[in-house]
């Protein structure tokens, strides 16, 4: 059971332009929402987070978009850049301190 | 502040082989996650610990997998006997108080022939 989901395995975007990742999930439970951002060879970093009690969170050139009701959250980067080039997770926690659940993962390649 | 630290970043082994792996937390940070990365079952968590216990081993596969946290500082997760389906990339992470974000060590990359 993949409670959490990110349905594209891929995004290719050129550099200027918005990238727009999604995640969905089925875990009413989940009240904490990440994204990580992984280089080859790397571990995954932590990019960004969002409570459940927001709709949205952003820091500098990302944003994270929360629609609880849709069980479904967003990773807005703008503008992109070759360097945003990397493999972008989507991790659901139910409560402080437990488990994170991550979906599969989408590669983002930002043309230059 | 060097971030979570593992070693080896690579071990190949022979299948019935013992493998330890290492992982040394991020100072003051009282959780410390293993997870795997394969290409079959994306990144899962195999256990936690919090304050050195383990609180949740759920994720271990099966009995050949043990992992222990004797300080603060030192983590391993030992597989006996190694096969090859054990082949991954391993993830150690540790996590400040409130434990959700969570900070990746480089990974273990295993291969069992």
């Amino acid at each position: 059971d993949q409670q959490v989901k990110q349905n594209s395995p891929s995004l290719s975007v050129q550099e200027g332009r918005i990238s727009i990742l999604n995640c969905d999930y089925t875990n009413s439970m989940f009240d904490y929402f990440l994204w990580y951002k992984k280089y080859p060879a790397e571990g995954p970093t932590f990019l960004i987070s969002i409570s459940s009690i927001k709709d949205k969170n952003e820091d500098g050139r990302f944003t994270v978009f929360l629609n609880k009701s849709a069980k479904h959250l967003s990773l807005h980067i703008v503008p992109s850049q070759p360097g945003d080039s990397a493999v972008y997770f989507c991790a659901a926690s139910e409560m402080s301190g437990s488990r994170l659940t991550f979906g599969e993962g989408t590669q983002l390649t930002v043309n230059p | 502040d060097a971030g979570v630290i593992q070693s080896p970043r690579h071990e190949v082994t022979e299948m019935g082989q013992e493998v330890t792996l290492r992982c040394k937390p991020i100072s003051g940070h009282d959780y410390l996650f293993w997870y795997r990365q394969t290409m079959m079952r994306g990144l899962e968590l195999l256990i936690y610990f919090n304050n050195n216990v383990p609180i949740d081993d759920s994720g271990m596969p099966e009995d050949r997998f043990s992992a222990k946290m004797p300080n603060a500082s030192f983590s391993t997760l030992k597989i006996q006997p190694s096969e090859p389906r054990d082949s991954a990339v391993y993830f150690c992470a540790s996590a400040p108080g409130t434990g959700y974000e969570q900070y990746f060590g480089p990974g273990t990359r295993l291969t069992v022939t």
